[in-house]
Order: C-alpha cells, then sequence, then structure tokens
C-alpha cells in the first residue's frame, strides 16, 4: 500500500518569510496528492491539490510542485501571515486506491 | 450549502456504553468517509460508502465499531462496547461523484468523543 512521509513535523518562521513543507510517496503509481490545512479545533479544509500529469500548480501565496521521478511533493507558503498558522497534512492516492494522509506538519508563524 | 453536519460535537461517556455519531453529509455528494484523529495515529480512514453501500471498512480497528448508511442523507457511526482508547477527535466528510479520493473531501466539524 502506499506509504505517505512528511518533513518538518514542526516548522516556526517568521511573519513574511517563506514556509515549505516536504512530502514523499512510496506507490509511483501515485496520481492525486492533495493538501489540508486544520486550525487548532477546527475540521480539515483542502488548499490546494495536483495531480499527476501537472509539475507545478498555484494559488495566490499557495503553491504546491511535483516531483514524479523522486516521488516527492512539496507546498510553499510564501509572505506567511499568523493566519497561516495551523497544521498541515499531504495525502497521496493512486487512482482511488490506498489513499492515504501523512502524519502532519505544525506551522507556527511568528508576528 | 450547510456543509458536512456532525453530531454531537462533544461527547462524554462512561466505558462500556454505547456511543453513536451522526452525520449528514453534503447534498449532492455520494461518497461518505469516516475518519478517527488522534495525537499518535494521526488522521485515519475508518470506513467509507459510495451511494449508502460500504465499500472499504478495512480501517475499522474491531467488531467494536460499525457504521451505516440508510439513506443519502445520514450516516452513523457506533462503538459498542466504548473503551477509553476509542477516545478521539472523529471526523465525517464528503465528496462528489467521480473517481473516489480523487477530489477534494468536505469535512465536518468533528466529534470530539472522551471515554472516561
Amino acid at each position: 500500500g502506499e506509504n505517505v512521509e512528511q518533513h518538518p513535523s514542526t516548522l516556526s518562521v517568521q511573519e513574511g518569510d517563506s514556509a515549505v513543507i516536504k512530502c514523499t510517496y512510496s506507490d509511483s503509481a501515485s496520481n492525486y496528492f492533495p493538501w489540508y490545512k486544520q486550525e487548532l479545533g477546527k475540521r480539515p479544509q483542502l488548499i490546494i491539490d495536483i495531480r499527476s500529469n501537472v509539475g507545478e500548480k498555484k494559488d495566490q501565496r499557495i503553491a504546491v510542485t511535483l516531483n514524479k521521478t523522486a516521488k516527492h511533493f512539496s507546498l510553499h507558503i510564501t509572505e506567511t501571515q499568523p493566519e497561516d498558522s495551523a497544521v498541515y497534512f499531504c495525502a497521496a492516492t493512486n487512482y482511488g486506491q490506498n489513499f492515504v494522509f501523512g502524519p502532519g506538519t505544525r506551522l507556527s508563524v511568528l508576528p | 450549502d450547510a456543509g458536512v453536519i456532525q453530531s454531537p460535537r462533544h461527547e462524554v461517556t462512561e466505558m462500556g456504553q454505547e456511543v453513536t455519531l451522526r452525520c449528514k453529509p453534503i447534498s449532492g455528494h455520494d461518497y461518505l468517509f469516516w475518519y478517527r484523529q488522534t495525537m499518535m495515529r494521526g488522521l485515519e480512514l475508518l470506513i467509507y460508502f459510495n451511494n449508502n453501500v460500504p465499500i472499504d471498512d478495512s480501517g475499522m480497528p474491531e467488531d467494536r465499531f460499525s457504521a451505516k448508511m440508510p439513506n443519502a442523507s445520514f450516516s452513523t457511526l457506533k462503538i459498542q462496547p466504548s473503551e477509553p482508547r476509542d477516545s478521539a477527535v472523529y471526523f465525517c466528510a464528503s465528496s462528489p461523484p467521480g473517481q473516489v479520493f480523487n477530489q477534494p473531501q468536505h469535512f465536518g466539524d468533528g466529534t470530539r468523543l472522551s471515554i472516561l
């Protein structure tokens, strides 16, 4: 089955700096890679996703890059703000099979 | 759109009691998922339904756990008998028709369950 690792487990950045979270996956046939943000005590919410036929996707301050050869994908947040503080989860699935969440990264944006 | 609605938001009960968690998916979504979230194990998929039919329950931890979806707008997750190690936040999520897991999942606010 799929195995998803996520690094780092915690990340602290100064407001205005960039943050990068990286996930690696094991199933080379995986085709869909979403990222969810979970604020403290709240529900996970999708913030961006990417499919295997695309190398990069951007939405305002958030971007995701995918390297299929190396089997990793990364979340990039630019110009971080205090409201970006949350736990971020990556996930991967192989055409609906073996859907797995990563263990999460706790991002703290310091004012 | 009201989103995915879960009840109760919090549940505190004594071990051995039956616990029933409820979920109403977004109208028009035909996939429904139950997840459990703990610090130790993260977000775990317990079971999912497609058009009210259970498709994969391999994540259900024990026979004490059961889930049903009697119609397109309602699902329950039951634990009987409950144990302290079942304490967790339980999320329900739904997604629209299409290939399962290849679309955004919409989560409810969760039920925080504490078994004493």
